[in-house]
């Protein structure tokens, strides 16, 4: 089975702190992807990356960067976060020869800013 | 531009009544795929199904079966005799056939009550 974990299920941080999401897939995945789901809106992608030091922005990056120095591991980073960015991050990642994007997530994590 | 429609925004069934969710996408692409997915309250997005665009057949899975429809651009859920465990929400997805930043189109999802 695809696993892919994220490093917390909850977090709660204060305003101007930068903040680290971490994802781990244990597939061999070249695709990764970040997303934030808020109510009404839905899953709003962020960022994505399709290989290693590779990135490419969603449709929402403004406010978040993203890290990936090894193929299973993809990184958000909230430089300075604001009260807006509270959300559920979630992660996911897909194989890219497989011709489809049929994409596997963690858990989720909910991060509330002060 | 693709785009996946989920008009109903929540749902509320008594157990054991049958449901369906809907979904209506637009595309200009000849070969895509099509998903459901489901979402817990533990918020974890749990893979349903995949349909390709060359493969009408309806799928059934146990409670669950799908009904894919080209001339109407839908690709409909249904859970016969609900149950409790049911309750989620519920995204449908599309995506084209997979190139290096291919993304995948979500609805904005439908929430599912089954009520004991």
């Amino acid at each position: 089975d695809v696993k892919v974990t994220q490093s917390s299920r909850y977090l709660v941080k204060r305003t101007g702190e930068k903040v680290f999401l971490e994802c781990v897939q244990d597939m061999d995945h070249e695709n990764m992807f970040w997303y934030r789901q808020d109510p009404g809106l839905g899953l709003r992608l962020i960022y994505f990356s399709y290989d290693v030091k590779m990135k490419e922005k969603g449709d929402i990056p403004e406010g978040y960067s993203v890290s990936r120095e090894k193929k299973e591991r993809f990184s958000l980073i909230l430089e300075s976060a604001s009260t807006n960015q509270t959300s559920m991050y979630l992660c996911a990642s897909s194989l890219l020869s497989s011709g489809y994007n049929e994409q596997f997530f963690g858990p989720g994590t909910r991060l509330t800013v002060l | 531009a693709q785009k996946v429609t989920q008009a109903q925004t929540e749902i509320s069934v008594v157990e054991k009544e049958d449901v369906t969710l809907d979904c209506v996408y637009e595309t200009r692409d000849t070969t895509y795929y099509l998903f459901w997915y489901k979402q817990p309250p533990s918020g974890e997005l749990v893979f349903l199904i995949r349909r390709n665009s060359f493969d009408e057949q309806n799928e059934i899975s146990g409670r669950y079966s799908w009904n894919f429809q080209k001339s109407t651009s839908s690709f409909n859920f249904t859970i016969t005799a609900s149950q409790v465990v049911d309750s989620a929400v519920y995204f449908c997805a599309l995506s084209g056939h997979m190139n290096r930043d291919d993304k995948i189109i979500f609805g904005k999802g439908t929430r599912l009550h089954i009520l004991p």
